[in-house]
């Protein structure tokens, strides 16, 4: 079934940056795209960036779009989450997840099938 | 973006009750939603993607049904394990979630 492992999460101030990391064990790592989700204190989901199995093509949500990068190393079986110039409302659990999908009539449709426990990152100043 | 509008958000039920869920699109996303379960502490569980299929291993007691913007997630013969917060999420890109239903006792 596979898991996934996240970490590198922690407390850092405004405007500071993290690295986050999520290793993939149980499955043939290299053939799947991943996602990042995040979920702020007791508030929904909110998806913030997905890699497709190559890395050759990512998307990311506007909330983060030119502050985080996401990135692969498929001989390592791990994503990673580059976070910069972090807000307050950049606080949340994230969380990364296995992507899967359905391609139909020129269209991909995304779901997540496996997801890892997070990693808690807290910006306060 | 589509938005996704979930309710109630949330809902007491009983063990044994039957507890329907609702998510509403902003616009049509034909069939490709997802519904996910989530237990305080820990990640999101995949239960039905599209809209109607259920994953393996995810008890016949919960089902799914709608499509074009309307969904519902019904969960009958609730047991104590399904004491949860559900979200449903679509599927085009940017993927975009619902608020949550909290089901609890």
């Amino acid at each position: 079934q596979g898991q996934l492992v996240e970490s590198g999460g922690g407390v850092v101030q405004p405007g500071r940056s993290l690295r986050l990391s999520c290793a993939a064990s149980g499955f043939t790592f290299s053939a799947y795209g991943m996602h990042w989700v995040r979920q702020a204190p007791g508030k929904g989901l909110e998806w913030v960036a997905v890699i497709w199995f190559d890395g050759t093509t990512k998307y990311y949500a506007d909330s983060v779009k030119g502050r985080f990068t996401i990135s692969r190393d498929n001989s390592k079986n791990t994503i990673y989450l580059e976070v910069n110039s972090l807000t307050v409302d950049d606080t949340a659990v994230y969380f990364c997840a296995r992507g899967r999908g359905e391609y139909v009539g020129g269209h991909y449709y995304y779901y997540m099938d496996v997801w890892g426990k997070g990693t808690t990152v807290s910006v306060s100043s | 973006d589509i938005q996704m509008t979930q309710s109630p958000s949330s809902v007491s039920a009983s063990v044994g009750d039957r507890v329907t869920i609702t998510c509403r699109a902003s616009q049509s996303i034909s069939s490709w939603l997802a519904w996910y379960q989530q237990k305080p502490g820990k990640a999101p569980k995949l239960l039905i993607f599209p809209a109607s299929s259920l994953q393996s291993g995810v008890p016949s007691r919960f089902s799914g049904s709608g499509s074009g913007t309307d969904f519902t997630l019904t969960i009958s013969n609730l047991q104590p394990e399904d004491f949860a917060t559900y979200f449903c999420q679509q599927a085009n890109s940017p993927l975009t979630f619902g608020g949550g239903t909290k089901v609890e006792i």
